[in-house]
């Protein structure tokens, strides 16, 4: 059973460009959540897809949009890149949604943006 | 809002030393609360959970013990080794959305 992946592993981009990142869950797993970690800091929920429907937002704007594909991977895109972008993107996957249910995470894509 | 609090690192023992990293959270309702991994260079790895009032988890010599009167749940291992060295994140998830909220990491650092 293979765990979460995530691609690309590492990505330089510019101000202003536009940036996509992927996904593929844990087989089996239908919920998907992405999280953005700046440097020395915790991770933060951007948010979540269930059976390819949003399900739940963080504080984050409406230039960080994503998608969940019938096969339950899923996508980040950012647009209109700014400098604070610059992280490491966590990608997670859970077996189903709730207070219980535990999420897995991939080992990150890390941005930076010039 | 619902927060973690967690103690400021970083954190430097020695080998074989005991550990305790301190946290507490604010929830409404009853939350899961987690330990979180992260090893240099690498994505977070599940350390141990638990999902109600003094449920204790517990993984590779590690535990927390969830603590609802004093909202804590303090992770503890009795003899830390230097492979133990990474940053250590708690964490919660409300029964109210899925979101997971961590606090900013403990740095550990154990030397030979």
């Amino acid at each position: 059973e293979t765990g979460v992946t995530q691609s690309p592993t590492h990505l330089i981009k510019t101000r202003g460009q536009q940036v996509t990142l992927r996904c593929s869950s844990q087989s089996g797993h239908n919920t998907v959540s992405w999280y953005q970690q700046a440097l020395g800091q915790g991770p933060q929920f951007i948010f979540q897809y269930y059976r390819e429907e949003e399900n739940g937002r963080g504080n984050f704007p409406p230039r960080f949009s994503g998608l969940q594909f019938p096969n339950y991977s899923s996508e980040l895109n950012v647009n209109a890149l700014e400098l604070d972008d610059s992280a490491l993107y966590l990608c997670a996957s859970s077996l189903d949604r709730g207070r219980g249910e535990t999420q897995y995470f991939g080992p990150g894509t890390r941005l930076l943006v010039l | 809002g619902d927060s973690v609090t967690q103690m400021e690192g970083p954190v430097t023992l020695s080998e074989e030393a005991f550990l305790t990293i301190n946290c507490t959270y604010t929830a409404t309702g009853y939350p899961s609360l987690f330990w979180y991994v992260q090893y240099p260079g690498e994505g977070l790895q599940l350390l141990l959970k638990a999902t109600k009032a003094d449920d204790k988890g517990s993984n590779k010599g590690f535990e927390a013990t969830y603590r609802k009167e004093t909202t804590s749940f303090h992770l503890e291992k009795g003899s830390v080794q230097v492979s133990d060295s990474a940053v250590y994140f708690c964490a919660l998830k409300t029964s109210r959305d899925d979101k997971i909220i961590f606090g900013k990491g403990t740095r550990l650092h154990i030397l030979p």
